[in-house]
């Protein structure tokens, strides 16, 4: 069975420190990776997709992929209070017949930012 | 949010109603998606819908029971739950099964 993990926290970061979000996934053939945001009692937004290892930025946003370790990471600088809320990292399997599984999520790491 | 809608928002129902979820996108995508989202558990795929064809059902109990009618509206049809079904649910869609997920603002169910 597939299995993402995630450290549930809450992990606390002071504002305009580097919040860091770790994530590993257990399918080594995986190929896409995703980070959503969730507000309490809001839906999940997509914040960040990576496809490729290395960095993908995208403002106050890093993501870091690393196939090899089945690692994903997300760097979020300038830490604001608005950033407050939990990170979902969700992967996406893709297999040969052109077929696609279903994203599979963590559960989830509670970000505080303390202003 | 405006491109999935989700209706209702909110739904109490007790374990001899039936009732339906909707969701509908206007994104043009093709692929549909029921989650499910419980308290201290992640997101749980339910149903995949692929050009209008079921393509996964997670053995989801029978009580739910989806219909997509065209691609972009889905419904999921509520009988006969239990307490431990009280969740929010959450529809999404994706131009393909490949691609980038967007999800509905979700409908939180208490079944009593």
């Amino acid at each position: 069975q597939k299995e993402v993990e995630q450290n549930s926290g809450p992990l606390s970061v002071p504002e305009g420190a580097i919040a860091s979000l770790n994530c590993t996934y257990s399918d080594r053939v995986s190929q896409s990776f995703f980070w959503y945001r969730q507000y309490s009692g809001k839906s999940p937004e997509l914040i960040m997709s990576i496809y490729s290892n290395g960095d993908k930025e995208d403002g106050r946003f890093t993501a870091q992929l690393n196939k090899a370790s089945q690692y994903v990471s997300l760097l979020i600088r300038d830490s604001q209070p608005s950033d407050s809320a939990t990170y979902l990292c969700a992967v996406l399997t893709m297999y040969s017949g052109g077929g696609a599984d279903g994203l599979t999520f963590g559960k989830g790491t509670h970000l505080i930012i303390q202003p | 949010e405006t491109g999935v809608t989700q209706t209702p928002r909110h739904l109490v129902m007790g374990m001899t109603n039936k009732k339906s979820l909707k969701c509908e996108q206007h994104l043009g995508h093709n692929a549909m998606y029921w989650y499910k989202q419980s308290a201290k558990k992640p997101l749980e795929l339910m149903f995949v819908y692929n050009f209008k064809e079921q393509t996964e059902n997670n053995s989801v109990p029978s009580r739910f029971s989806p219909e997509c009618p065209n691609s972009s509206h889905l419904f999921l049809h509520l009988h006969t739950l239990q307490p431990e079904d009280s969740a929010l649910y959450l529809c999404a869609s994706s131009q393909d099964r490949r691609e980038t997920q967007y999800f509905g603002p979700g409908t939180r169910l208490l079944v009593l």
